[in-house]
């Protein structure tokens, strides 16, 4: 079962932030938060993770609610590259590896 | 360099067949995985393997064995292909076990006729 709830799709004005939520409310104290994103014909990219604090990378940047049960990824200035399906996913920190990917969030982005 | 190469990139063969699609990692990683995304594009976790033991095993046929004849590789073998098995098959891996963060290739599509 999933453990993550996203909406199927948004769409992103170029150049724009783009702000891709996640609801992830059954999340326990160990859980990490973590991101990728699926461009067309291409493997998962990773894009960024965090368990408590805000994170920000060369990619994004990851803001997790105070309570842990939501947290959006910020694309700060989108570009026509970044359309792809973005996944939010919850798992262990020592067993990261299993990761489970839900249907994420189809991101179109427009000129 | 390509990070995490599979091949072959498409694969058409008939039902019944017996297949194996290649992965190959040039990240000095310990950590390697077979996922299949089937038509609903849903990403589900194979294999895993590290330092060339099977650590995750999922509900998946035993017409699937993973191979790994060293560390920078992780062979999938198909045997008895089914009109199921259709899907497109990523590999990845990651520097050691619980470590993100993982690399993926491009994936093989595999097509069942």
């Amino acid at each position: 079962d999933a453990k993550t709830t996203q909406p199927p799709s948004m769409d992103c004005a170029e150049g724009r932030a783009a702000n891709l939520p996640c609801n992830h409310s059954t999340i326990s104290g160990n859980e990490y938060v973590y991101w990728y994103r699926q461009i067309h014909s291409q493997g998962p990219q990773y894009i960024i993770h965090g368990l408590k604090n805000n994170e920000t990378n060369e990619m994004a940047s990851l803001i997790i609610t105070e309570d842990r049960k939501s947290s959006t990824l910020i694309l700060p200035h989108a570009t026509l590259r970044d359309t792809a399906v973005y996944y939010c996913i919850v798992a262990l920190g020592n067993a990261g590896n299993m990761l489970t990917f839900g249907g994420g969030t189809r991101l179109m982005v427009k000129p | 360099d390509t990070a995490v190469s599979q091949t072959p990139k498409y694969l058409v063969t008939q039902m019944g067949n017996d297949k194996s699609i290649k992965c190959e990692q040039n990240l000095g990683h310990d950590t390697m995985y077979w996922y299949k995304q089937d038509s609903k594009k849903f990403l589900k976790i194979m294999f895993s393997y590290n330092n060339k033991e099977l650590i995750i095993n999922e509900t998946v046929p035993n017409r699937f064995s993973p191979k790994s004849p060293d560390k920078a590789h992780l062979n999938l073998h198909i045997n008895s292909l089914e009109l199921g098995d259709s899907a497109v098959y990523f590999c990845a891996s990651s520097p050691r076990l619980g470590v993100q963060p993982q690399h993926f290739g491009d994936g093989t599509r595999l097509s069942i006729l």
